[in-house]
């Protein structure tokens, strides 16, 4: 079945440091991939996503690459700052709408200044 | 502008007790609506989604159930708590072909 698996936090990093979360997935067909974020206090949002592979999502200095050969869509920036502390979930969708979403665990990251 | 507003924040219920966790879209027609819950440990595991009015699909069998009365309403109920519904709920909208909108979620803690 469809599984997404995300690294375990929690993640600390110090200001501009470089970060990189790690997400695998296992899917039947070609799924779209997502990261989303949830800020303290607040909903969780999309963050970015890449709807087939070899693409790339970018926003806010994030940015994900859709791997097909190794099921993987890691999340990266090169210089986090401390309003990046939030918890961060991978997601893969499945049924033709991009509700029917599967989440990973979620991995939380703090950056101290 | 589109808003989604889930209540309550914080709920602790006793066992075998009844439950209705409310969502509401404003600023949007015929919105897809969802639930999610996050356990302890676990990543976000989608509970129901409905496409229109009184349209109720369920991804999984559990204690709870959906119902979506109004357009912009979307209904989360249990006639009796068990403790694995412990966890965190969360209520989402999208039009369909775009992204999802989070509510801010509801976490349950049945004692």
């Amino acid at each position: 079945g469809n599984s997404v698996t995300q690294m375990e936090g929690p993640v600390t990093l110090s200001e501009e440091a470089f970060l990189t979360i790690n997400c695998t997935y296992t899917a039947t067909g070609y799924p779209s991939l997502f990261w989303y974020v949830q800020y303290p206090g607040e909903g969780l949002q999309l963050l970015l996503k890449a709807t087939k592979a070899d693409d790339k999502g970018s926003n806010k200095g994030f940015e994900a690459t859709y791997r097909k050969e190794t099921t993987s869509f890691h999340l990266e920036k090169g210089s986090v700052q401390v309003s990046d502390s939030a918890v961060y979930f991978c997601a893969l969708s499945y049924g033709g709408s991009q509700g029917n979403l599967i989440f990973g665990k979620g991995t939380k990251l703090s950056v101290k200044p | 502008s589109q808003t989604i507003h889930q209540w309550p924040a914080t709920l602790v219920q006793p066992v075998g007790s009844p439950l209705s966790l409310e969502c509401t879209v404003e600023g949007t027609s015929n919105p897809n609506l969802y639930w999610y819950r996050q356990a302890a440990g676990r990543g976000l595991q989608l509970l129901f989604y409905s496409v229109g009015i009184g349209q109720i699909s369920s991804e999984v069998p559990q204690n709870l159930s959906a119902s979506r009365p109004q357009d912009r309403q979307f209904i989360l109920s249990s006639k009796k708590l068990l403790l694995s519904d412990s966890g965190f709920y969360l209520c989402a909208w999208s039009v369909q072909g775009e992204k999802l909108f989070f509510g801010s979620g509801t976490q349950l803690s049945v004692l």
